[in-house]
């Protein structure tokens, strides 16, 4: 089993909107979640982190952690055509070493205009 | 926001020569930097795992001989390509965390291209 699992898409949405990311993870154990956008040819940037179970909001993201589900997931509201990227999500447990970040394979999105 | 800073962002090279990738967190002291390379339409595969001061942790599979990396400060970890060959072209990507378990931060990303 993988240690962090992403349906790899393409998800396509309309403009304007809800996207609806998911991700679940292998170790019971992990703390830290996050997700990262990755733009083709860029590399990743953080768009939310997350610690707790419930939600996570900030501004059209929404963050949404289900530890006993060892599962969480990332939502977009209003989706804009600039939303278009792939989608990380990563996982920091404690049964790795140092402090590393396991990532998913990464969701493609596509919002069309 | 914190910054790290990753260069050159684009390399070519001769096949056998070797490639020097340098790793700065601009604004603040990483506790740990990781070493990530992604293939084209692929996921990040981490590398290695670097602490200051410290011999890095690599991964399964990569060969710590090939890839040199050290973590000179807490600001500063470099990746080394030695004796590099097309089959190593790949866009390698940093990146650096302040604290256990938070968020990290990513560079730029080199893509290197070995001909």
């Amino acid at each position: 089993q993988k240690e962090v699992e992403q349906n790899s898409g393409p998800l396509s949405v309309p403009e304007g909107a809800i996207a609806s990311l998911n991700c679940t993870y292998s170790d019971r154990g992990s703390q830290s979640f996050f997700w990262y956008r990755q733009y083709s040819g860029k590399s990743p940037e953080l768009i939310m982190f997350i610690y707790s179970n419930g939600d996570k909001e900030d501004g059209r993201f929404t963050a949404q952690l289900n530890k006993a589900s060892q599962y969480v997931s990332l939502l977009i509201r209003d989706s804009q055509p600039s939303d278009s990227a792939t989608y990380l999500c990563a996982v920091i447990g404690p049964s790795y070493n140092n402090n590393d970040m396991r990532f998913g394979a990464g969701t493609r999105l596509t919002v069309k205009p | 926001g914190a910054v790290v800073s990753q260069h050159p962002s684009r390399v070519i090279c001769k096949s056998g020569t070797s490639v020097k990738i340098e790793c700065r967190s601009l604004d603040f002291q990483a506790t740990t930097m990781f070493w990530y390379r992604q293939f084209p339409k692929q996921s990040l595969m981490l590398m290695a795992t670097s602490n200051e001061g410290s011999k890095a942790t690599y991964e399964q599979g990569v060969e710590k001989d090939k890839f040199l990396i050290n973590h000179a400060s807490l600001t500063l970890s470099t990746l080394t390509v030695t004796s590099a060959h097309p089959e190593d072209s790949s866009f390698y990507i940093c990146s650096a965390s302040r604290q256990i378990n938070t968020e990290a931060f990513f560079g730029q990303g080199t893509r290197l291209t070995v001909v």
